[in-house]
């Protein structure tokens, strides 16, 4: 089954405590994303990756670090979580990441940091 | 820079009636437009998407939506509203192209449907 899958689903963490949390697509896709998402402010993007070893800033990528190494897996690394990082996290891939291409999103990741 | 705009945050139908979700956006040329829709503890699916041509879309579970461009608008509509649509829907506005899309999205809109 085609499909984007995240871990951990939910997350409860301290101030400062590093975490990783992973995505990975089993599409073959050359674009993923991260995405938050806060109540009344929609989904923002944090960052984004247009195929391996390459990966650019979106709009919200302050406190945030991503790597891809390889095709399948693009992690999102938190070093120093603070509590304005409480937020709901979508992973989306896409085959090329044009506007034509369908986004495909994972289940989502609910973020706590006490 | 592109930005969506639905300005219902909150909306509740009965089961059987008919369903337009607003959406206005802003952006300079001709926009990609899209409706997902999120049903709870689900990430977020594809109902219909918008790039050229007829100006009326059909996309997936009966939803259609009307791209008006002397509004600025993109509004999604249901004849009939099942229980199953409770969910939250969002508007997006797609800027780039071929090699790269950056979507943004509206705040969007809760549906509740009474039996």
């Amino acid at each position: 089954e085609a499909q984007v899958t995240q871990n951990p689903r939910y997350l409860i963490t301290v101030t400062g405590k590093k975490l990783t949390v992973t995505c990975s697509q089993n599409m073959n896709h050359e674009y993923m994303s991260w995405y938050r998402q806060d109540p009344g402010l929609g989904l923002r993007q944090i960052y984004y990756s247009m195929n391996v070893e390459v990966t650019d800033k979106g709009d919200v990528p302050e406190g945030y670090k991503v790597s891809r190494k390889e095709k399948r897996n693009f992690p999102l690394i938190l070093e120093s979580p603070s509590p304005n990082q409480t937020s709901l996290y979508f992973c989306a891939s896409s085959f090329g990441g044009g506007l034509a291409d369908t986004q495909y999103f994972g289940p989502g990741t609910r973020l706590t940091v006490l | 820079a592109q930005s969506v705009t639905q300005p219902d945050i909150h909306i509740t139908v009965s089961e059987g009636a008919s369903l337009e979700l607003r959406c206005n956006y802003s952006y300079g040329a001709t926009p990609y437009l899209f409706w997902y829709v999120q049903s709870p503890g689900q990430g977020l699916q594809l109902l219909l998407k918008y790039f050229s041509g007829d100006t009326l879309v059909q996309g997936i579970k009966g939803f259609e939506a009307e791209f008006k461009r002397s509004q600025s608008s993109f509004n999604l509509r249901k004849p009939s509203v099942h229980w199953s649509d409770a969910a939250e829907y969002f508007c997006a506005v797609g800027a780039g192209g071929t090699s790269y899309g950056k979507l943004t999205f509206g705040q969007g809109t809760i549906l509740t449907v009474h039996p």
